[in-house]
């Protein structure tokens, strides 16, 4: 079966500090994967997807970034985070080759002060 | 610019009764749609989708209908329950992107 696994689940964090937040996915080969940021009393905001490893595609510009180094690894980082980073983060993903259902992980709050 | 939107932030229904979230959008190459059901602190869940072929799709209590045209979709519960609470999210779909709206809070009261 298809699972999917964020980490850590909780996180804080000083400002200027680095992030990095790790979502790996199982059960399915070449899915297309993504972060999501739900901030206080806000929709989810895409940030990031890709469709293959080192494929990135940015949907917001600000201070974070994402990597694929492995088919169904998805990280999220920061050199240096801001206190508007502060927010609930979600890694998801969609099994390969298919538009259907997104899957997501169990999320990381990230509270930056 | 908010390509998906819920123009109605909570909704009470009672128990019993029909729930109906509604959701527009803005983009006509989205063609695939979807609902997910979020709890606090968690990931949302899916509920139902709809591909832009069709105009309506049925799943035990929930359904969603489609209307191309006015760019429009809702999420019919019936009949709603108390753990059917929770915030109600769409989601439009379009070369590989999901694209969320702000959600909807609903409560059911008993």
């Amino acid at each position: 079966s298809q699972t999917i696994h964020q980490w850590p689940a909780t996180l804080v964090q000083p400002v200027g500090s680095p992030l990095s937040l790790e979502c790996t996915v199982e059960g399915t080969s070449n899915p297309n994967l993504y972060w999501y940021r739900q901030a206080a009393g806000r929709g989810l905001q895409l940030l990031f997807y890709s469709v293959g490893i080192g494929q990135i595609s940015s949907e917001v510009p600000q201070n974070l970034s994402a990597s694929r180094p492995q088919d169904r690894q998805f990280i999220l980082s920061s050199k240096k985070l801001l206190l508007s980073d502060s927010g609930f983060y979600l890694c998801a993903f969609v099994a390969g080759g298919y538009t259907g259902e997104l899957f997501f992980g169990e999320g990381s709050r990230l509270t930056v002060l | 610019d908010q390509q998906v939107k819920q123009n109605s932030p909570s909704l009470s229904v009672q128990e019993g009764r029909i729930s109906i979230l509604n959701c527009d959008y803005t983009n006509s190459m989205f063609d695939y749609f979807l609902w997910y059901k979020k709890y606090p602190a968690e990931g949302p869940t899916f509920l139902i989708s709809i591909s832009s072929i069709k105009d309506k799709n049925e799943d035990g209590r929930f359904t969603v209908f489609l209307n191309k045209s006015a760019k429009h979709l809702s999420l019919h519960i019936v009949p709603s329950q108390p753990g059917d609470s929770a915030v109600y999210f769409c989601a439009a779909s379009g070369t590989y992107k999901y694209i969320f709206g702000t959600g909807t809070r609903l409560k059911v009261l008993a």
